[in-house]
């Protein structure tokens, strides 16, 4: 079965600083990996998507990068944290088109 | 620009009842899926009808899809406290799967 972890769960940051999260795939090999990004009472704002090993697909700017270094890890990271990046980080992943989404619980992250 | 839409925003059923939870999309469209949130967790997939279909159903659960009018539907029979949750609807378009697009949800309350 399909696994999708993510880390940390929660994080407290100062603004500035740096920040990276992470999401690992377990049991299923070249699945499309997706970022989302849910501000308080909000909707899911997808932030990125990979269909392969290092490419990765930006879908809106907020200051985040985001790599795939391996086949089942999807990491998203920024340099200087910003008051605006408070919220909640979902990983994603699918098997393709018109599938559905397996979201792991979430990163949950206040910068202050 | 919101591509998928639920409404109404919110509203609380007692427990027992059934409640309708309605999604306009602006798309044409592939699939259209229902997913489901409680607090502090990812969201969880819980119907996914496809553009060929008008009814989809899953336990108490049962969706419909009108692509005319470019509408969904998913309705909840008997319901129960742990129902309380965002619901919300999310549309492949047909112009590029790997962009997925969450509505704002509809927030539900099953009081006991």
């Amino acid at each position: 079965a399909q696994t999708i972890h993510q880390w940390p769960v929660a994080e407290i940051k100062a603004v500035g600083s740096p920040l990276s999260l992470g999401c690992t795939i377990k049991g299923k090999s070249s699945p499309n990996l997706y970022w989302y990004w849910q501000a308080t009472g909000g909707t899911l704002q997808q932030l990125f998507y990979s269909i392969t090993v290092g490419q990765v697909e930006s879908v809106v700017q907020l200051n985040l990068s985001a790599s795939r270094p391996k086949d089942d890890q999807f990491i998203l990271s920024t340099e200087k944290l910003l008051l605006s990046h408070s919220g909640f980080y979902l990983c994603a992943w699918r098997q393709g088109e018109g599938s559905d989404y397996t979201f792991g619980s979430g990163t949950r992250l206040l910068v202050i | 620009s919101q591509l998928a839409e639920e409404n109404p925003w919110a509203l609380s059923v007692h427990e027992g009842e059934s409640v309708t939870v309605n999604c306009s999309y602006k798309t044409s469209i592939t699939a259209l899926q229902w997913y489901r949130q409680k607090s502090g967790e990812g969201p969880a997939q819980l119907i996914l009808i496809r553009s060929n279909e008008r009814e989809k159903r899953n336990g108490r659960l049962r969706a419909t899809l009108d692509t005319s009018s470019q509408s969904s539907s998913l309705s909840i029979t008997a319901t129960r406290c742990e129902d309380t949750a965002v619901y919300f609807c999310a549309t492949d378009a047909d112009t590029g799967y790997q962009n997925f697009y969450f509505g704002k949800g509809t927030s539900l309350t099953v009081i006991p």
